[in-house]
């Protein structure tokens, strides 16, 4: 039974570039979350899909936009990247998208640097 | 808004020693509560979650967990660490009821277990 996959593992670009990063939740989960983990911080949530929706936003900026497609995977995309978006993309994937009672497992992560 | 606290950044401790991990809520509802692991070179893994019920729950590797509702706290203990136990700690919060299963984490707790 795979887990969560994320890809790709690294990558580096620099500021102004666009960039998408894709995750596949585990087998028989519906929800994609992702995260943001800067260095020496905590994960933060960016957002959430189910169903194909952006079904709730973090204090993020437009800058960053995702989709899920209808196999639930997911992509993350960050335009006009900056210095501070530097850090390593966690995606998380749950089961019952509507449930508040489920548990998010997550992925390797992608680590993103800009220069 | 939802926040967590994690008082302890860095924990240094001995093999056999007895740990402790504070974790303080913030959050006038009820919650779901976990705490996450993070080994060297690994992903985030759940190492035990609170839904409801006994407020003593056990998880992996012979961690516990104790949630007291008056003081709005999640601490994590063991009873001797190991070598293995090395990693970063991170408590997380998901508020009850919403429909959604966004988790806002703590900072971490970077726990160096010495032989």
């Amino acid at each position: 039974d795979a887990g969560v996959t994320q890809s790709p593992t690294h990558l580096i670009k620099t500021r102004g570039q666009q960039v998408t990063l894709r995750c596949s939740p585990k087998s028989g989960h519906d929800t994609v979350s992702w995260y943001q983990q800067a260095l020496g911080q905590g994960p933060q949530f960016i957002f959430q899909y189910y169903e194909e929706e952006e079904r709730q936003r973090g204090n993020f900026p437009d800058r960053f936009s995702g989709h899920q497609f209808p196999n639930y995977s997911s992509e993350l995309n960050v335009n006009a990247l900056l210095l501070g978006d530097s850090a390593l993309y966690l995606c998380a994937s749950s089961f019952r998208g509507l449930g508040d009672g489920e548990t998010q497992y997550f992925g390797p992560g992608t680590r993103l640097l800009v220069l | 808004a939802q926040s967590v606290s994690q008082h302890n950044h860095h924990v240094i401790l001995s093999e056999a020693a007895s740990l402790e991990l504070g974790c303080n809520y913030s959050y006038g509802g009820t919650v779901n509560l976990f705490w996450y692991v993070q080994y060297p070179g690994q992903h985030l893994q759940l190492l035990l979650k609170y839904f409801s019920g006994d407020p003593l729950v056990k998880g992996i590797k012979g961690f516990e967990a104790e949630f007291i509702k008056s003081k709005f706290s999640f601490n994590l203990r063991k009873p001797s660490v190991q070598w293995s136990d090395t990693a970063e700690y991170f408590c997380a919060v998901n508020a009850k009821n919403t429909g959604f299963q966004k988790l806002v984490f703590g900072t971490g707790t970077r726990l160096l277990v010495s032989p």
